[in-house]
């Protein structure tokens, strides 16, 4: 199976800060990596594609970077609405996995 | 709209069965593969299993091969997860997700199944 290592777990910043959020996948997977945002007692939304394509309806403020093992998602200038954790699924092969997600909470 | 309802969960016991069902809306349901994901208290994200949109095709992650069972009713647009001999491992809330192409879009507000006796 394809291990996802997502870091920081937890992720403390302020309004307006930018934000990063980092996957490592444990070995290549192309650019099929996408990113979700749960909300306490919500369903997971998805927020980035295939690495790097914005989800319809989803802020410009959110972004997506990489391919291969290495992926990014940025948060540009963070808003109280983004507290939430977020996830990155790989969606290259089977048993699709997800990282163990990032609690971010405001400062 | 893209509406994704799941029903069914609730306490059952180890070993016993449980069937959830997924009533899609808002698009063509035959079109899309659709899938299931569960989520145990405080964790993480976890696959659980596809199927293709015809339902020619399944997959299972390995914990749940020979015990679940996903399948489809296209005329009803409905998804089910048949869930045997299950586990107090299985505790989770199970989302149903549409599958496009290479991600899944758009969720379902779960299900909670609680295995315990």
């Amino acid at each position: 199976d394809i291990q996802m290592t997502q870091s920081p777990s937890f992720l403390s910043a302020s309004v307006g800060d930018r934000v990063t959020i980092n996957c490592k996948a444990s070995q290549n997977i192309n650019r099929y990596l996408n990113w979700y945002q749960q909300k306490l007692g919500e369903a997971p939304k998805l927020l980035i594609y295939n690495a790097n394509s914005l989800q319809t309806g989803i802020p410009s403020r959110f972004s997506g970077s990489g391919s291969g093992t290495d992926f990014t998602l940025t948060i540009s200038s963070l808003q109280p609405e983004d507290v939430a954790t977020y996830f990155c699924l790989q969606h290259n092969s089977w048993p699709n996995t997800f990282g163990a997600g990032t609690k971010l909470e405001l400062k | 709209e893209v509406q994704l309802v799941e029903s069914g969960g609730g306490l059952v016991q180890p070993g016993r069965s449980m069937k959830l069902s997924c009533a899609a809306s808002g698009f063509t349901f035959s079109n899309y593969g659709m899938a299931w994901v569960r989520q145990a208290p405080t964790k993480g994200l976890e696959w659980v299993a596809t199927i293709s949109y015809d339902g020619s095709s399944t997959y299972y992650r390995d914990s749940v091969k020979g015990r679940f069972t996903i399948s489809r009713d296209n005329a009803k647009s409905t998804l089910y997860l048949q869930m045997n001999s299950l586990r107090s491992e299985d505790t989770a809330t199970y989302y149903c997700t549409r599958e496009n192409w290479a991600y899944f879009d758009y969720w379902g507000q779960g299900v909670m199944v609680t295995v315990s006796s």
